[in-house]
């Protein structure tokens, strides 16, 4: 079974400034999906970042970008120029590329931002 | 494109009570899913349905906790009788199937939060 780790249960950060969370995983699949999906307090899980993991060329959206080494089945997220709205609970999830794959997700890493 | 809807967005009940959560995913998908969220972690996948047949269910509690999915359209997520440890909230989602034609996301509801006194 794939398990997602994700070490910093939270981080801060001001605004304007970056900030890296991380996630690791680990799979014995060559064909998978990862994901970042973000959730502000009482409000609805979205996606904040995809990354196939054939493609080699890291994800970006606009502010948000990932490092993805598969080598060391790490996945972390960076996001560039925070903003207050950024502030939630990030979650690293794994899915399997097999036309059945589930949604395994983190524990989640809460994102501070202070002005 | 109209989300993931569920209902109702709170529930509180006695324990050994009985509740039901009812999900509509986005047309289309035939994938759908139901996570429990316990406050301050990750979703755990409870059931997965493809169209309206079970792909997952290894970390659902039959004992107590029942879903279907008729038509392979909505779905409802029973739990009976409740416990004071079922207080989460209930995710659910639903995708197109995964694999290279797809992007593989998830898409989910605004959840449905239990609380069980």
């Amino acid at each position: 079974a794939q398990t997602v780790t994700q070490s910093q249960p939270e981080m801060s950060v001001q605004e304007a400034e970056t900030v890296t969370l991380s996630c690791t995983y680990d799979t014995s699949e060559s064909d998978y999906y990862l994901f970042w999906y973000k959730q502000p307090p009482s409000r609805q899980m979205i996606l904040v970042i995809r990354q196939e993991a054939y493609k080699q060329q890291n994800a970006t959206e606009n502010r948000f970008s990932v490092n993805f080494q598969k080598a060391a089945k790490s996945f972390s997220l960076k996001i560039s120029d925070s903003q207050l709205g950024d502030a939630a609970m990030y979650f690293c999830a794994y899915r399997s590329a097999v036309i059945f794959g589930t949604l395994t997700f983190g524990k989640g890493t809460m994102l501070l931002v202070s002005p | 494109e109209a989300g993931v809807a569920q209902s109702p967005r709170y529930k509180i009940i006695e324990k050994r009570q009985s509740v039901a959560f009812w999900c509509n995913p986005i047309s289309g998908h035939a994938t759908l899913y139901w996570y429990q969220q316990i406050l301050g972690q990750g979703p755990k996948l409870l059931i997965q349905f493809q169209n309206n047949g079970v792909v997952d269910d290894s970390q659902l509690p039959k004992d107590r906790f029942s879903a279907e999915r008729l038509k392979g359209v909505d779905s409802t997520l029973k739990i009976q009788p409740a416990k004071l440890e079922d207080s989460a909230v209930y995710l659910c989602a639903s995708s197109r199937p995964s694999g290279r034609a797809y992007t593989g996301e998830l898409f989910f509801g605004e959840g449905s939060r239990l609380t069980v006194l």
